[in-house]
């Protein structure tokens, strides 16, 4: 079976651009997580979805949004980049919500370089 | 609110033994260990619930000590595969998001 994946898996934006990033989940797992990860620092965490519904959303500024699809694929959309947008964007899957033994699996992420 | 690791790095050879820690000001519902190697996504290792059960993986085990709000990975006769970061994410109650520390470094030598 397919893991998590996600596209682009580099990209190169400048300054004020607006960027999209793609995310699968595992099959049959209902909930997607993003994560933002600054080198040498964890996963910040961003949105969470379930049932294309936003269950969690991280401290981070109205630039970023996010959605769900009927499909459990999700998008994470950045608007207005700015240099410290600099990072790795993480996806992960899970099968649910709300259960404390919810194991994420992460895709190999997104490099998103701002110029 | 984000959980503390220590230590942040930690150099062992072959065979040795190494222990990392993650406490939280909160109370704790859940505390994960993930391992991420370089240019690699997290790879889940195990999760601990309430109740200051531990649980094993391979030779690496934890355990969770509720009272103190600390959880704390053990690598027994490490190898040089346990190479990685180590993150621990907590969770503060069954509806919050998976919060991580900032890491600890591991790196195995021959």
């Amino acid at each position: 079976d397919a893991g998590v994946t996600q596209s682009p898996t580099h990209l190169i934006k400048t300054r004020g651009q607006h960027v999209t990033l793609r995310c699968s989940p595992i099959s049959g797992h209902k909930s997607v997580s993003w994560y933002q990860q600054v080198l040498g620092q964890g996963p910040q965490f961003i949105f969470q979805y379930y049932e294309k519904e936003e269950r969690g959303r991280g401290n981070f500024p109205d630039r970023f949004s996010a959605r769900q699809f009927p499909n459990y694929s999700s998008e994470l959309n950045v608007n207005a980049l700015l240099l410290g947008d600099s990072a790795l964007y993480l996806c992960a899957s899970s099968l649910g919500w709300g259960q404390a033994n919810e194991k994420l699996f992460f895709g190999s992420g997104t490099q998103l370089s701002v110029l | 609110q984000q959980p503390v690791q220590s230590p942040q790095a930690v150099i062992l050879r072959e065979g040795e033994d190494a222990v990392i820690n993650c406490s939280s000001s909160k109370a704790l519902y859940s505390v994960h260990w993930y391992r991420q190697k370089h240019g690699e996504a997290p790879v889940f290792l195990m999760i601990l619930l309430k109740g200051g059960e531990q649980k094993g993986h391979e030779k690496i085990s934890a355990s969770f000590n509720e009272k103190k709000q600390q959880s704390s990975l053990y690598l027994t006769a490490s190898q040089l595969s346990y190479s990685g970061t180590y993150f621990c994410g907590t969770e503060n109650s069954g509806n919050t998001p998976l919060v991580f520390g900032k890491g600890t470094r591991l790196s195995v030598i021959a």
